[in-house]
C-alpha cells in the first residue's frame, strides 16, 4: 500500500509555456500533500503544503503566481509551473500523507523530470 | 527551522562491508524517516523511525529521540545498496525538513 504516482516522469518545454505535473496518492486518501524541488546533486527542498479543497502553503522564497497547486480531490494535487524558464529546470516530487491518526509517515512519488529549453 | 545534519557526505565501501550513516537534529522531533534515492531520483521508504529501533533485512536504525540523533545501519552491503540515503525530521506539522544526504558508493 501507499503508493504515489506522478506524471509526466518527464518533459521537456520550450520557454515561456506552462506545464502541469499530477500527483496522486493510489491506494489512500491523501488529505495533505507536498511539492519539493531537488537541483543536481542537491537535498530536497520543500515548495508548498497542498491540503485538499483549500489554498497552498508555500515556502518563503517559493512564487505562489508561479508554481500554481490544486488540491481538489483527496487523491489529486497538481503543481503548474507557469511560463517556465530554463531556471526552473529541476526535478518536481510530490509526497503525499494520510493524514489518520497515528503515524506521520510520508510518501513519495517517483519525481518529474522538468528540462526548460 | 529545525535544522538537519547527516553524516558522512560521502561513503565509499567494499561490497559486503558495514557502515553507519548519522543524522543530527536540532530540536525535538515527531517523525524521522529514512529514505534511499536510486539512480532514477525515486525516494524508497527505509525506515518511519522518530522513536526507538527498527530493523529490515541488512538494515537497521535507531533513534535517540532524547539525544536528538538517528543512525542508521548497513550491514554485508551490496552494490545495490549504492545511492544517496536522506533523512528527513519532522516537527509539530506534516512537513519535512531534509538533510543534505550521505552518498554511498558500494564498489565490486
Amino acid at each position: 500500500g501507499a503508493v504515489v504516482s506522478q506524471h509526466p516522469s518527464r518533459v521537456i518545454c520550450k520557454s515561456g509555456t506552462s506545464v502541469k505535473i499530477e500527483c496522486r496518492s493510489l491506494d489512500f486518501q491523501a488529505t495533505t500533500m507536498f511539492w519539493y524541488r531537488q537541483f543536481p546533486k542537491q537535498s530536497l527542498m520543500l515548495m508548498a503544503t497542498s491540503n485538499e479543497g483549500s489554498k497552498a502553503t508555500y515556502e518563503q522564497g517559493v512564487e505562489k503566481d508561479k508554481f500554481l497547486i490544486n488540491h481538489a480531490s483527496l487523491t489529486l494535487s497538481t503543481l503548474t509551473v507557469t511560463s517556465a524558464h530554463p531556471e526552473d529546470s529541476s526535478f518536481y516530487i510530490c509526497s503525499a500523507h494520510a493524514g489518520t491518526s497515528g503515524a506521520n509517515e510520508q510518501f513519495f512519488g517517483p519525481g518529474t523530470r522538468l528540462t526548460v529549453l | 527551522g529545525i535544522q538537519v545534519e547527516q553524516s558522512p557526505p560521502d561513503l565509499i565501501l567494499q561490497e559486503g562491508a558495514n557502515s553507519t550513516l548519522r543524522c543530527n537534529f536540532s530540536d525535538s522531533v515527531n517523525n524521522l524517516q529514512w529514505f534511499h534515492q536510486n539512480p532514477w531520483g525515486q525516494l524508497i521508504n527505509l525506515f518511519y523511525i522518530p522513536s526507538g529501533t527498527k530493523q529490515n533485512g541488512r538494515l537497521s536504525a535507531t533513534t535517540v529521540a532524547t539525544e536528538r540523533y538517528s543512525l542508521l545501519y548497513i550491514s554485508s552491503s551490496q552494490t545495490t545498496d549504492s545511492g544517496v540515503y536522506f533523512c528527513a525530521v519532522g516537527a509539530g506539522s506534516y512537513q519535512l525538513t531534509f538533510g543534505k544526504g550521505t552518498k554511498l558508493s558500494v564498489i565490486p
